[in-house]
């Protein structure tokens, strides 16, 4: 059965670094998304992406982060300068986008973001 | 914006019994799903309801949607070990469609032998 894969599994990085965390999303479908869990709190919307640009985002999704299609299976979320703040565990998600009023969203396993 | 209650917060329950999960929401719901997540791991997608008064089941798993669109429940029969973990309710974020999803809190369930 097809699934959304995520790598790494656990990123450990110091306060002030950039990170890339990936995503390959089920090959045919259209629509992306991150998502992002503190510890012990909700599953956050971050943003979607649709057509190679960005369709939807959260008040949480400010100018340090970017997300990008690089190719034709990968889909990226980059965090320019982490904070403290910014450990949490990222899921990526991906959906068919062919239901009119609900879609589907099928989740990878996650990243575990560590910022020390 | 949209916010989603889930009760109870979390469950402990014998092996083989039954329990009941709720999700009401601030506004009326477009869509409303059902995922699960073992503590640490990535959400594993169980139902999605659209309809007032839907019905859908999965195995032991049944989710029902209220007449109104603004309360979902999550009924599990017979549980076992394999139930155990996190329940989490969503629900598109505007007004549907490829939406980002809200989510609720979670109710973590715990199954006693």
């Amino acid at each position: 059965e097809p699934e959304v894969t995520q790598t790494p599994s656990h990123q450990v990085t110091q306060m002030g670094q950039e990170v890339i965390l990936r995503c390959v999303p089920i090959s045919n479908h259209l629509y992306f998304y991150w998502y992002r869990q503190i510890l012990g709190q909700k599953v956050e919307f971050l943003v979607s992406f649709y057509n190679n640009e960005i369709s939807e985002k959260s008040e949480i999704f400010d100018d340090q982060f970017s997300v990008e299609r690089p190719d034709g299976s990968n889909f990226t979320l980059k965090i320019r300068s982490t904070k403290l703040e910014d450990s949490a565990m990222y899921f990526c998600a991906s959906s068919d986008g062919t239901a009119a009023i609900t879609d589907t969203q099928y989740f990878g396993p996650g990243t575990r973001l560590t910022v020390l | 914006s949209q916010e989603l209650e889930q009760s109870p917060q979390s469950l402990i329950v014998q092996e083989g019994k039954n329990l009941t999960i709720n999700c009401t929401s601030s506004k009326t719901l477009y869509g409303l799903y059902w995922y699960k997540q073992k503590y640490g791991e990535g959400l594993i997608f169980l139902m999605m309801l659209q309809k007032g008064g839907e019905e859908k089941s999965h195995e032991k798993i049944t989710a029902k949607l209220d007449e109104k669109k603004q309360q979902s429940s999550l009924h599990i029969t017979a549980s076992q070990p394999s139930h155990a973990g996190i329940y989490l309710c969503g629900a598109p974020r505007a007004g549907g469609g490829a939406d980002g999803l809200t989510f609720g809190k979670g109710t973590h369930l715990i199954i006693q032998p």
